[in-house]
Protein backbone atom coordinates (compact mmCIF):
# COMPACT_ATOMS: atom_id res chain seq x y z
CA UNK A 1 0.00 0.00 0.00
CA UNK A 2 0.99 3.60 -0.15
CA UNK A 3 3.17 5.20 2.44
CA UNK A 4 3.72 9.02 2.72
CA UNK A 5 6.38 10.29 5.16
CA UNK A 6 5.98 13.91 5.66
CA UNK A 7 9.14 16.29 7.07
CA UNK A 8 9.74 18.43 9.49
CA UNK A 9 7.73 17.40 12.83
CA UNK A 10 7.81 20.91 14.02
CA UNK A 11 8.59 24.22 12.06
CA UNK A 12 9.00 27.20 13.63
CA UNK A 13 9.18 30.81 11.76
CA UNK A 14 9.19 34.15 11.83
CA UNK A 15 5.93 36.04 11.03
CA UNK A 16 6.52 37.14 7.12
CA UNK A 17 8.37 34.56 6.39
CA UNK A 18 8.40 31.04 4.16
CA UNK A 19 7.19 27.95 5.39
CA UNK A 20 7.69 24.64 3.41
CA UNK A 21 6.93 21.52 4.36
CA UNK A 22 8.07 18.78 2.51
CA UNK A 23 6.04 14.95 1.58
CA UNK A 24 7.54 11.71 0.05
CA UNK A 25 5.19 9.16 -1.59
CA UNK A 26 5.87 5.32 -2.18
CA UNK A 27 3.09 4.20 -4.50
CA UNK A 28 3.65 5.80 -8.37
CA UNK A 29 -0.17 5.02 -9.25
CA UNK A 30 -0.65 7.61 -6.62
CA UNK A 31 -2.63 10.75 -8.51
CA UNK A 32 -3.97 13.37 -5.74
CA UNK A 33 -2.31 15.32 -3.34
CA UNK A 34 -4.09 17.31 -1.09
CA UNK A 35 -3.08 19.20 2.17
CA UNK A 36 -5.06 19.57 5.26
CA UNK A 37 -4.71 22.24 7.70
CA UNK A 38 -5.99 21.33 11.61
CA UNK A 39 -6.43 23.90 13.90
CA UNK A 40 -6.66 22.70 17.73
CA UNK A 41 -9.69 20.81 18.79
CA UNK A 42 -11.10 20.58 14.93
CA UNK A 43 -11.36 18.62 12.30
CA UNK A 44 -8.42 18.72 9.39
CA UNK A 45 -9.45 21.18 6.68
CA UNK A 46 -9.06 20.79 2.89
CA UNK A 47 -6.34 23.90 2.10
CA UNK A 48 -5.18 23.36 -1.54
CA UNK A 49 -4.82 19.92 -3.67
CA UNK A 50 -2.77 19.35 -6.92
CA UNK A 51 -3.76 16.49 -8.91
CA UNK A 52 -0.98 14.44 -11.07
CA UNK A 53 -1.16 15.93 -14.27
CA UNK A 54 -0.02 19.40 -12.56
CA UNK A 55 3.12 20.26 -11.52
CA UNK A 56 2.26 23.23 -9.37
CA UNK A 57 -0.77 25.17 -8.41
CA UNK A 58 -1.04 28.48 -6.26
CA UNK A 59 -3.60 30.11 -4.33
CA UNK A 60 -3.09 32.92 -2.76
CA UNK A 61 0.09 33.23 -0.51
CA UNK A 62 0.29 28.90 -0.92
CA UNK A 63 1.51 26.84 -3.20
CA UNK A 64 1.88 23.49 -3.58
CA UNK A 65 4.54 21.60 -6.40
CA UNK A 66 4.55 17.99 -7.29
CA UNK A 67 7.69 16.15 -8.77
CA UNK A 68 6.03 12.84 -9.84
CA UNK A 69 9.53 11.22 -10.93
CA UNK A 70 11.10 11.34 -7.50
CA UNK A 71 7.81 11.27 -5.76
CA UNK A 72 8.01 13.89 -3.77
CA UNK A 73 5.26 17.52 -3.13
CA UNK A 74 5.47 20.36 -0.89
CA UNK A 75 3.77 22.89 0.20
CA UNK A 76 4.72 26.60 0.15
CA UNK A 77 3.92 29.00 2.73
CA UNK A 78 4.60 32.65 1.45
CA UNK A 79 4.75 35.98 3.91
CA UNK A 80 3.71 33.91 7.14
CA UNK A 81 1.22 34.86 9.68
CA UNK A 82 0.49 34.03 13.05
CA UNK A 83 -2.82 32.65 12.03
CA UNK A 84 -1.09 30.12 9.87
CA UNK A 85 -0.16 28.61 12.74
CA UNK A 86 -1.32 25.04 12.96
CA UNK A 87 -0.68 21.29 12.44
CA UNK A 88 -0.36 20.91 8.43
CA UNK A 89 -1.19 17.32 6.89
CA UNK A 90 -0.58 16.05 3.66
CA UNK A 91 -1.97 12.93 1.70
CA UNK A 92 -1.83 10.86 -1.31
CA UNK A 93 -4.27 8.22 -2.96
CA UNK A 94 -5.42 6.85 -6.21
CA UNK A 95 -8.13 8.66 -7.45
CA UNK A 96 -9.84 5.39 -8.38
CA UNK A 97 -9.86 4.52 -4.58
CA UNK A 98 -12.38 6.82 -4.57
CA UNK A 99 -10.19 9.76 -2.20
CA UNK A 100 -8.75 6.81 0.17
CA UNK A 101 -6.04 8.75 1.84
CA UNK A 102 -2.59 7.89 3.02
CA UNK A 103 -1.88 11.10 5.40
CA UNK A 104 1.60 12.01 6.32
CA UNK A 105 2.22 12.13 10.02
CA UNK A 106 1.80 16.02 10.26
CA UNK A 107 3.96 19.24 10.73
CA UNK A 108 3.12 21.70 13.65
CA UNK A 109 3.96 24.86 12.04
CA UNK A 110 4.28 28.02 14.61
CA UNK A 111 4.34 31.34 13.14
CA UNK A 112 6.33 34.03 16.03
CA UNK A 113 4.92 37.06 16.25
CA UNK B 1 -25.72 24.95 4.95
CA UNK B 2 -23.98 21.63 3.65
CA UNK B 3 -22.23 20.12 6.74
CA UNK B 4 -21.00 17.03 8.55
CA UNK B 5 -21.58 16.45 12.37
CA UNK B 6 -20.52 13.84 14.80
CA UNK B 7 -21.41 13.22 18.03
CA UNK B 8 -20.91 13.16 21.11
CA UNK B 9 -17.83 15.33 20.49
CA UNK B 10 -16.73 13.27 23.81
CA UNK B 11 -17.36 10.20 25.27
CA UNK B 12 -15.57 8.48 28.27
CA UNK B 13 -16.49 5.32 28.50
CA UNK B 14 -14.96 2.00 30.57
CA UNK B 15 -13.12 -1.18 28.99
CA UNK B 16 -15.56 -3.77 27.17
CA UNK B 17 -18.53 -1.36 26.83
CA UNK B 18 -19.93 -1.13 23.63
CA UNK B 19 -19.83 2.11 22.11
CA UNK B 20 -21.07 3.75 19.18
CA UNK B 21 -20.09 7.16 17.74
CA UNK B 22 -22.25 8.98 14.94
CA UNK B 23 -22.13 10.69 11.80
CA UNK B 24 -24.10 12.26 9.72
CA UNK B 25 -23.57 14.59 6.15
CA UNK B 26 -26.23 16.36 4.01
CA UNK B 27 -24.48 16.48 0.88
CA UNK B 28 -25.91 13.45 -0.03
CA UNK B 29 -22.11 11.68 -0.71
CA UNK B 30 -22.27 8.26 -1.57
CA UNK B 31 -18.96 7.94 0.18
CA UNK B 32 -17.53 8.03 3.49
CA UNK B 33 -14.85 6.95 5.54
CA UNK B 34 -13.87 6.89 9.44
CA UNK B 35 -10.40 7.66 10.56
CA UNK B 36 -8.59 7.87 13.79
CA UNK B 37 -5.76 10.50 15.35
CA UNK B 38 -2.98 10.00 17.18
CA UNK B 39 -0.12 11.19 17.99
CA UNK B 40 3.01 10.41 15.95
CA UNK B 41 0.86 8.52 13.93
CA UNK B 42 -1.30 11.51 11.83
CA UNK B 43 -4.77 10.07 10.89
CA UNK B 44 -5.83 6.12 9.97
CA UNK B 45 -8.55 4.47 8.12
CA UNK B 46 -10.84 2.32 10.18
CA UNK B 47 -13.31 1.59 7.59
CA UNK B 48 -15.19 2.94 4.23
CA UNK B 49 -18.87 3.05 2.47
CA UNK B 50 -19.30 3.56 -0.88
CA UNK B 51 -22.74 3.51 -0.44
CA UNK B 52 -25.90 2.20 1.19
CA UNK B 53 -25.25 -1.51 2.40
CA UNK B 54 -21.30 -1.24 0.98
CA UNK B 55 -18.96 -1.16 3.95
CA UNK B 56 -15.06 -1.80 3.58
CA UNK B 57 -12.27 -2.69 6.11
CA UNK B 58 -9.45 -0.10 6.35
CA UNK B 59 -5.78 0.33 8.05
CA UNK B 60 -6.91 -0.52 11.13
CA UNK B 61 -10.08 -2.29 11.12
CA UNK B 62 -9.71 -4.64 14.28
CA UNK B 63 -12.38 -3.90 17.00
CA UNK B 64 -14.25 -1.58 14.71
CA UNK B 65 -17.91 -2.57 12.70
CA UNK B 66 -19.82 0.27 10.49
CA UNK B 67 -23.04 -0.10 8.92
CA UNK B 68 -24.72 1.92 6.53
CA UNK B 69 -28.54 2.30 6.16
CA UNK B 70 -28.58 4.98 4.68
CA UNK B 71 -26.66 8.02 2.78
CA UNK B 72 -26.68 10.04 5.38
CA UNK B 73 -25.33 8.13 8.31
CA UNK B 74 -21.93 6.38 9.10
CA UNK B 75 -22.11 5.07 12.65
CA UNK B 76 -18.91 3.93 13.92
CA UNK B 77 -19.22 0.77 16.71
CA UNK B 78 -16.46 -0.36 18.72
CA UNK B 79 -17.65 -4.22 20.21
CA UNK B 80 -15.61 -4.39 22.99
CA UNK B 81 -14.12 -1.11 23.83
CA UNK B 82 -9.96 -1.22 24.53
CA UNK B 83 -7.97 1.30 26.39
CA UNK B 84 -5.57 1.25 22.89
CA UNK B 85 -9.18 2.75 21.56
CA UNK B 86 -8.81 6.14 23.21
CA UNK B 87 -8.36 8.36 20.48
CA UNK B 88 -10.40 11.65 18.26
CA UNK B 89 -12.18 9.93 15.83
CA UNK B 90 -12.94 11.89 12.86
CA UNK B 91 -15.74 10.69 9.62
CA UNK B 92 -15.45 12.29 6.84
CA UNK B 93 -17.34 12.59 3.34
CA UNK B 94 -15.56 11.71 -0.19
CA UNK B 95 -15.32 14.72 -2.88
CA UNK B 96 -12.21 15.99 -1.01
CA UNK B 97 -12.41 14.46 1.62
CA UNK B 98 -14.37 17.06 3.73
CA UNK B 99 -13.48 16.03 7.45
CA UNK B 100 -16.43 16.54 10.57
CA UNK B 101 -15.29 18.21 13.62
CA UNK B 102 -14.16 15.03 15.73
CA UNK B 103 -14.97 12.62 18.72
CA UNK B 104 -12.61 12.32 21.61
CA UNK B 105 -12.94 9.23 22.94
CA UNK B 106 -11.33 8.04 26.18
CA UNK B 107 -11.15 4.46 27.55
CA UNK B 108 -10.42 3.94 31.23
Amino acid sequence: GENVEQHPSTLSVQEGDSAVIKCTYSDSASNYFPWYKQELGKGPQLIIDIRSNVGEKKDQRIAVTLNKTAKHFSLHITETQPEDSAVYFCAATFSGSARQLTFGSGTQLTVLP
Amino acid sequence: DAEITQSPRHKITETGRQVTLACHQTWNHNNMFWYRQDLGHGLRLIHYSYGVHDTNKGEVSDGYSVSRSNTEDLPLTLESAASSQTSVYFCARGGGPCFGPGTRLLVL
